[in-house]
């Protein structure tokens, strides 16, 4: 089946501490993609990836990092978290950047940093 | 840079009524629009596309878009709508489909169905 994981669903962790979220496709798509999405604000894009090794900013990428070593896995890295991340995030991926609107989402995670 | 305006967060409707949603985008150049829907507890799942040709775009449940250039507007449009359209409707928008240009999405509208 055609999907994309992340782990974990659901966190709650503490100003400062790092944290990573993992998000892998089995789709072997090249674009790849972090949105978060907070209430009244939509989605915006944290980071995305064209393709193994090239990652650029999208609209809020302070706070967070990136990498893309191989095809299928993006992980997220919030170095030292902070309240102002607390939101749900969602890892997307596409075949390419120009079928990014064919994006499949993953399902969510939800962060709470206290 | 490109823009999208979503001009309802909430529409609540009673089940059966017909239901618009509004979307409205600006851009100095051709776009390519696009509806989306999250249910809840799930990310989000393309529900219909403009990329060329007719105006009018329909999904399989029964949504249907119109692009109209002259008003830069998208909405989204159902005659008759279920307790299971309940979700939040995010429009979106792209100016290239072959270049580094990102979609950009709208703030989204909640849509309750009320039985």
């Amino acid at each position: 089946e055609a999907q994309v994981t992340q782990n974990p669903r659901y966190l709650i962790t503490v100003t400062g501490k790092k944290l990573t979220v993992t998000c892998s496709q089995n789709m072997n798509h090249e674009y790849m993609s972090w949105y978060r999405q907070d209430p009244g604000l939509g989605l915006r894009q944290i980071y995305y990836s064209m393709n193994v090794e090239v990652t650029d900013k999208g609209d809020v990428p302070e706070g967070y990092k990136v990498s893309r070593k191989e095809k299928r896995n993006f992980p997220l890295i919030l170095e030292s978290p902070s309240p102002n991340q607390t939101s749900l995030y969602f890892c997307a991926s596409s075949l390419s950047m120009g079928r990014s609107y064919e994006q499949y989402f993953g399902p969510g995670t939800r962060l709470t940093v206290t | 840079a490109q823009s999208v305006t979503q001009l309802d967060s909430q529409v609540p409707v009673f089940e059966e009524a017909p239901v618009e949603l509004r979307c409205n985008y600006s851009s100095s150049v051709s776009v390519y629009l696009f509806w989306y829907v999250q249910y809840p507890n799930q990310g989000l799942q393309l529900l219909l596309k403009y990329l060329s040709g007719s105006t009018l775009v329909e999904s399989i449940n029964g949504f249907e878009a119109e692009f109209n250039k002259s008003q830069t507007s998208f909405h989204l449009r159902k005659p008759s709508v279920h307790i299971s359209d309940t979700a939040e409707y995010f429009c979106a928008v792209t100016k290239s489909l072959t270049g580094n240009t990102p979609l950009v999405f709208g703030k989204g509208t909640r849509l309750s169905v009320i039985a």
